[in-house]
């Protein structure tokens, strides 16, 4: 089955500094690359998403890349702001898993102001 | 509020008793998903439904875990004879599967804390 592996497991930036969280993935048949934050004591909520088929995606601060060679891919926000501390899960899904997400442990960013 | 709502938020039982939990999903949306999350890990599939069909269960699912969605609307997950390493956070999630596609966004809900003392 899938296996992802999410780095770092702790990340502390200064306000104003860019965030970068890399995730790898085993499948290569995965085609589907969610991103989620999770704040204390809340569901995993989506903030990006990206298709294998497509190389990068942007959404204001937030980008997500995708290297399909490698099978790596990577969170990055720029101008980080204190409310982006949080919990950041990456997750991979395949063709026929029918949706199920394998997710990554987890990165626990704080930004500090 | 048309998100995903799991009821209750907390639960907190004692060893040997039964548990239910429910989860509303987002309305249309007909795939269903239930997710495991212990402390410090990312959340771990369960099973999922298609419509009222369940479709996969995990491993993880042992037979003390029952999980159904009559009417394809909302779900119930029951744990029974509970044991300490059921504590966890139990999360649900939904999807509007369109015609053609295999994987769509997945809303998750606020899930449910269980404690079993």
């Amino acid at each position: 089955g899938e296996n992802v592996e999410q780095h770092p497991s702790t990340l502390s930036v200064q306000e104003g500094d860019s965030a970068v969280i890399k995730c790898t993935y085993s499948d290569s048949a995965s085609n589907y690359f969610p991103w989620y934050k999770q704040e204390l004591g809340k569901g995993p909520q989506l903030i990006i998403d990206i298709r294998s088929n497509v190389g990068e995606k942007k959404d204001q601060r937030i980008a997500v890349t995708l290297n399909k060679t490698a099978k790596h891919f990577s969170l990055h926000i720029t101008e980080t702001q204190p409310e982006d501390s949080a919990v950041y899960f990456c997750a991979a899904s395949w063709a026929d898993s029918w949706g199920k997400l394998q997710f990554g442990a987890g990165t626990q960013v704080v930004v500090t102001p | 509020d048309t998100g995903v709502s799991q009821n209750p938020r907390h639960k907190i039982t004692k060893r040997g008793q039964n548990v239910t939990f429910r989860c509303d999903p987002i309305s249309e949306h007909n795939r269903l998903y239930w997710y495991r999350q212990t402390l410090g890990q990312g959340p771990e599939f369960l099973t999922y439904f298609q419509n009222e069909a369940q479709l996969e269960k995990s491993r993880l699912l042992s037979d003390r875990f029952s999980a159904e969605r009559p009417k394809g609307s909302f779900s119930t997950l029951e744990i029974q004879r509970t044991e300490q390493g059921d504590s966890a956070m139990y999360l649900c999630a939904s999807s509007l599967v369109r015609l053609g596609r295999l994987t769509d966004t997945q809303y998750f809900g606020p899930g449910t804390r269980l404690t079993v003392l």
